[in-house]
């Protein structure tokens, strides 16, 4: 059984430019959500994917936009990027939106 | 605004010592109360709790919640130099959405 999988583990990138972050679930999983934690603080809640279908969304604006494959793998995309986006961005996967099981994350910076 | 509560902010401990990591939330779409461990990224899943009163224990951590008083407590005894790592306390609501505390940091010295 393998674990989530998170790509890349680090990232570099300028104000304005567009990002896609990518997870792979836990065999067996068909939900994935994603979680963005800056410095000294707790995750936050962006969105979550069930059966390919968004299944609630946290306070966050449209560029931050998501997907879900067959697969169940998922990807986040964040558009026009801010100084501020620079986080930890954790996706977990679940069986069903049961217990979350975290990925090690994608560390992201903006500059 | 949905919130989780936690604190100690930080706490500095030696080995040895027992640790009691506090938690307060709101009862909008409360469905369960858990906490993680966040060593370096991912966080690791310790306990889920549901009802009040009842006490889960794993080796040297416990946890138990009250739901009328809308907290939940986390201990830890015979602190080890392991244990050190950012303790998460987590609101899970109706729609699987959690809902982080800030964390308590806490550093076990040798």
């Amino acid at each position: 059984e393998t674990g989530v999988t998170q790509s890349p583990t680090h990232l570099i990138k300028t104000r304005g430019q567009q990002v896609t972050l990518r997870c792979s679930s836990q065999s067996g999983h068909n939900t994935v959500s994603w979680y963005q934690q800056a410095l000294g603080q707790g995750p936050q809640f962006i969105f979550q994917y069930y059966r390919e279908e968004e299944n609630g969304r946290g306070n966050f604006p449209p560029r931050f936009s998501g997907l879900q494959f067959p697969n169940y793998s998922s990807e986040l995309n964040v558009n026009a990027l801010e100084l501020d986006d620079s986080a930890l961005y954790l996706c977990a996967s679940s069986l069903d939106r049961g217990e979350q099981y975290f990925g090690p994350g994608t560390r992201l910076t903006v500059t | 605004e949905d919130k989780v509560v936690q604190s100690p902010l930080s706490l500095v401990v030696h080995e040895g010592d027992t640790v009691t990591l506090n938690c307060s939330y709101e009862v909008t779409n409360f469905r369960s109360l858990l906490w993680y461990k966040q060593e370096k990224k991912a966080p690791t899943f310790l306990f889920m709790l549901t009802s009040s009163g009842i006490e889960k224990k794993s080796g040297r951590l416990s946890s138990i919640l009250d739901k009328k008083e809308l907290f939940s407590i986390l201990n830890i005894t015979a602190t080890q130099t392991g244990d050190s790592a950012v303790y998460l306390c987590v609101k899970s609501t109706g729609f699987q959405k959690l809902v982080f505390g800030t964390g308590t940091r806490l550093l076990v010295s040798p």
